[in-house]
């Protein structure tokens, strides 16, 4: 199956780390990825991890990735009003022109 | 770098009406591209992508089309607009190695 499931909502205090979660069902998918979406913006790409890896760290970002139980996760330390927005985890499949398959995605709320 | 450029960024259109929304890309030569719906703010459907210069793939039956008229151009279309066509809709091309998709900004589609 295609499905990326995530989260519905997360919310946190100013400070504090997020730890959002995301479990997808393809083993075979090479990179996984997580983006940001802002109010009424596109997406932007935050960080993404090579399926061979168990964990990228990239500043305030650590991604974490168990590829037995096809689990990843976000976490955002010392997070900032500004890290606000929702939060998509996405999976790339090789076939089918190397689309990616979104989960839902997770509305982070940062509390100040 | 790689450039999307989708325009409008916001449409109301009468239910019936035709719609075209464009999207143009810079950047790699011979890109994959994407179009994406998103509903209420939440999770993106794929509907359409294209491998190359006339190469559409529909991911879900629906009421639009896709054209890809020239390698940088892709566009979404209908002839007769319904009120379930309102959403947030993006253009997407694939990222360069293992960086997954570009997005643009999006255009976000009223029909009333």
């Amino acid at each position: 199956g295609e499905d990326v499931e995530q989260s519905l909502f997360l919310s946190v205090r100013e400070g504090d780390s997020s730890v959002i979660n995301c479990t997808y069902t393809d083993s075979s998918s090479t990179y996984l990825y997580w983006y940001k979406q802002e109010p009424g913006a596109g997406l932007q790409l935050l960080t993404y991890i090579f399926s061979n890896m168990d964990m990228k760290q990239d500043q305030r970002l650590t991604v974490l990735l168990n590829k037995k139980d096809k689990h990843l996760s976000l976490r955002i330390a010392d997070t900032q009003t500004g890290d606000s927005a929702i939060y998509f985890c996405a999976e790339r499949k090789i076939e089918y022109g190397n689309k990616l398959v979104f989960g839902a995605g997770t509305i982070l709320r940062v509390k100040s | 770098s790689q450039t999307i450029h989708q325009w409008p960024a916001t449409l109301v259109q009468p239910v019936g009406s035709p719609l075209s929304l464009e999207c143009t890309v810079e950047g790699t030569s011979n890109p994959n591209l994407y179009w994406y719906r998103q509903a209420a703010g939440r999770g993106l459907q794929l509907l359409f992508y294209s491998v190359g210069i006339g190469q559409i793939s529909s991911e879900v039956p629906q009421n639009l089309s896709a054209s890809r008229p020239q390698d940088r151009q892709f566009i979404l279309s209908s002839k007769k607009l319904l009120l379930s066509d309102s959403g947030f809709y993006l253009c997407a091309q694939t990222g360069q190695g293992a960086y997954g998709y570009t997005f643009g900004s999006g255009t976000r589609l009223t029909v009333v």
